[in-house]
């Protein structure tokens, strides 16, 4: 299993760009990196999906280098509401035994 | 849009008791998913099942047992209910394709007394 870590928590103040590494080493071929927003009392949402280089959407962008064995969401110009738990999740949906969530990072913005 | 439902926002049970956690998804999709989340420790698999009555062991099956009669209803059941269960519970769906997102429900806090 590709075992992930995240940085538990970081702070950013409001209009910032935020970054948010996870190291996954042991990352198969065959595995996607997915990211999760997850707000209190709610369940996670999906945020955003690749397999290699750069992929954009409305709300973020994610990172991956050459070797995969890292990736980096990227949040342009956070808001108050950005606020949130985010998780790395490594692994094809296809083959669920082989999904691994990070612990997830606490992202506090400030005003 | 996507709608994972699950029965209960807040349940509190028994030590002994056996307990039922039900997931109805509108979406067709294949895959279900139960998961439990500890503070510090993140989302853990429990079960998934990628059809009807099929069914396989996540990372920490023990103590539970799930059941898929309905391509839509995914249910997970506390045998014999534990303080250790004591956790918050979310159920996801996702298509059958290879690397689809999953969506979740909002999640069953349940209380183990």
């Amino acid at each position: 299993l590709a075992k992930t870590t995240q940085p538990i928590s970081m702070d950013s103040y409001e209009g910032q760009e935020v970054n948010i590494t996870c190291s996954h080493n042991n990352i198969a071929t065959n595995d996607y990196i997915t990211w999760y927003q997850q707000f209190p009392s709610q369940g996670p949402r999906f945020i955003i999906q690749g397999y290699k280089t750069k992929v954009t959407n409305e709300v973020a962008s994610l990172f991956i280098p050459a070797d995969r064995k890292s990736s980096t969401l990227s949040l342009p110009r956070v808001s108050l509401s950005d606020t949130a738990v985010y998780y790395c999740l490594v692994g094809d949906s296809g083959s669920a035994r082989q999904l691994t969530f990070g612990s997830g990072t606490q992202l506090t913005v400030l005003p | 849009d996507v709608k994972v439902t699950q029965s209960s926002r807040y349940l509190v049970k028994r030590t002994g008791e056996k307990v039922f956690l039900e997931c109805v998804q509108d979406m067709d999709h294949e895959n279900m998913f139960w998961y439990r989340q500890d503070p510090g420790l993140g989302l853990r698999l429990i079960y998934f099942s990628y059809d009807v009555k099929m069914k396989e062991k996540g990372d920490i099956p023990e103590g539970y047992s799930v059941s898929r009669e309905k391509k839509e209803r995914f249910s997970l059941i506390l045998e014999s209910a534990s303080t250790n269960q004591t956790s918050m519970y979310l159920c996801a769906s996702s298509p059958g394709t290879s690397n689809q997102p999953q969506h979740f429900g909002d999640g069953t806090r349940l209380s183990i007394l």
